[in-house]
Formats: structure tokens, C-alpha cells, sequence
């Protein structure tokens, strides 16, 4: 099956920073990867995803790109705020509804 | 529209004992899932339903099962509880097979000791 790695476990940044996670999928035919945010204690929510005849989509500060031949797609937010503290996590999925999901990145944002 | 709600939000539960995890969507979605959330090791599939009547195993279904007899509602039945199933479990649902997006409810916390 399909196996996503998802780097770095946790990152802090300084308000107004940029912030980057990395992923990479094992499974050449998934062509969907969503990003969800999961603040403590409540319900992972979508914020961007791409499919995989797109190589980069961007929501205001938000951003993902994707690397189809090396396998691997990230997520970028500028200007980092206080909110966007949260873990977040990549996915993967062949388009058959089935998501893998990585381990997550817990992100903390020091004013 | 509610979305996608589960009941009950909290659960503790003795080894052996059996009990069932309610998932509901008001959203006319084709797709249900079942997923387990352990710490560091992000969100893993249990089951899946791509319709009513229509179910299947995903990453780790040991110890579950799941029936979907509606297009609403995805009851998560665990069959003689373990401590190694205390985690958070979360249903999720999506349209159909162009809309990818899955919405998630909200959660149930289980304990199992």
C-alpha cells in the first residue's frame, strides 16, 4: 500500500517566518494530496490540496507544490501568524477515496 | 445541515467489553470512513464504505467491524475491546468520486483499560 513520510515532526517559527513541510508518497499511481490542519482537541479540517496534473496551487498565504518524479509535494505558509499554530498533516490517495496519511507536523508560532 | 456527527464523544470501556461507535452525515455523501488517531502516527484507515450496502477493510480492521445498511450512518462496532484500541476515532465522509474532499466529525476520545 501506499506510505507517506511526512518531515518535519515538529517545527517552531517566529511570527511573520515562513514555515515548510516536506512529504513523500511511495505509490506512483496517486494522483490527490490533501493538507489538513488539526488544531488540539478538535477535527482535522482541509486547507489546500493538488492533483497531480498541477504542480503548484496557492490559497493567500498558503501554498503547495507538487514533485511528481521525485515523489514528493510540500506545503508552504508566509507570514506566519499565531493561528497557524496546529499539527498538520500531508495525504495521499490513488483517487479511490482512500487516504494514507503521514505522522504529522506539529507547528508553533512564537510571537 | 449537521454534517458529520458522532456519538458519544467520550468512552471508557473494560477489556472484553463490546461496544458500538455511531458516525452520521446529513449530506447525501456516497463515501464513509473509519479512521484511528494515535499519537505520532497520524490518521490510519480502518473501514470504508463506497455506498450503502458496500463496505471493505482498510489499513488496520482487526478487532472492528462496520456495516453501512444507509447512505447515513456508518456504525463502528468493536467487538471485544483491547487497550492497545484506546485512541481517538474519527468518521469522515466525502460526495462522491469528483469531490474528494473529506469532511470530519468531530471525534470520539475511547479509553480502554
Amino acid at each position: 500500500g501506499e506510505n507517506v513520510e511526512q518531515h518535519p515532526s515538529t517545527l517552531s517559527v517566529q511570527e511573520g517566518d515562513s514555515a515548510v513541510i516536506k512529504c513523500t508518497y511511495s505509490d506512483s499511481a496517486s494522483n490527490y494530496f490533501p493538507w489538513y490542519k488539526q488544531e488540539l482537541g478538535k477535527r482535522p479540517q482541509l486547507i489546500i490540496d493538488i492533483r497531480s496534473n498541477v504542480g503548484e496551487k496557492k490559497d493567500q498565504r498558503i501554498a503547495v507544490t507538487l514533485n511528481k518524479t521525485a515523489k514528493h509535494f510540500s506545503l508552504h505558509i508566509t507570514e506566519t501568524q499565531p493561528e497557524d499554530s496546529a499539527v498538520y498533516f500531508c495525504a495521499a490517495s490513488r483517487g479511490d477515496y482512500k487516504l494514507s496519511f503521514g505522522a504529522g507536523t506539529t507547528v508553533t508560532v512564537r510571537a | 445541515n449537521a454534517g458529520v456527527t458522532q456519538t458519544p464523544k467520550f468512552q471508557v470501556l473494560k477489556t472484553g467489553q463490546s461496544m458500538t461507535l455511531q458516525c452520521a452525515q446529513d449530506m447525501n455523501h456516497e463515501y464513509m470512513s473509519w479512521y484511528r488517531q494515535d499519537p505520532g502516527m497520524g490518521l490510519r484507515l480502518i473501514h470504508y464504505s463506497v455506498g450503502a450496502g458496500i463496505t471493505d477493510q482498510g489499513e488496520v480492521p482487526n478487532g472492528y467491524n462496520v456495516s453501512r445498511s444507509t447512505t447515513e450512518d456508518f456504525p463502528l462496532r468493536l467487538l471485544s475491546a483491547a487497550p492497545s484500541q484506546t485512541s481517538v476515532y474519527f468518521c469522515a465522509s466525502s460526495r462522491d468520486r469528483a469531490n474528494y474532499e473529506q469532511y470530519f466529525g468531530p471525534g470520539t476520545r475511547l479509553t480502554v483499560t
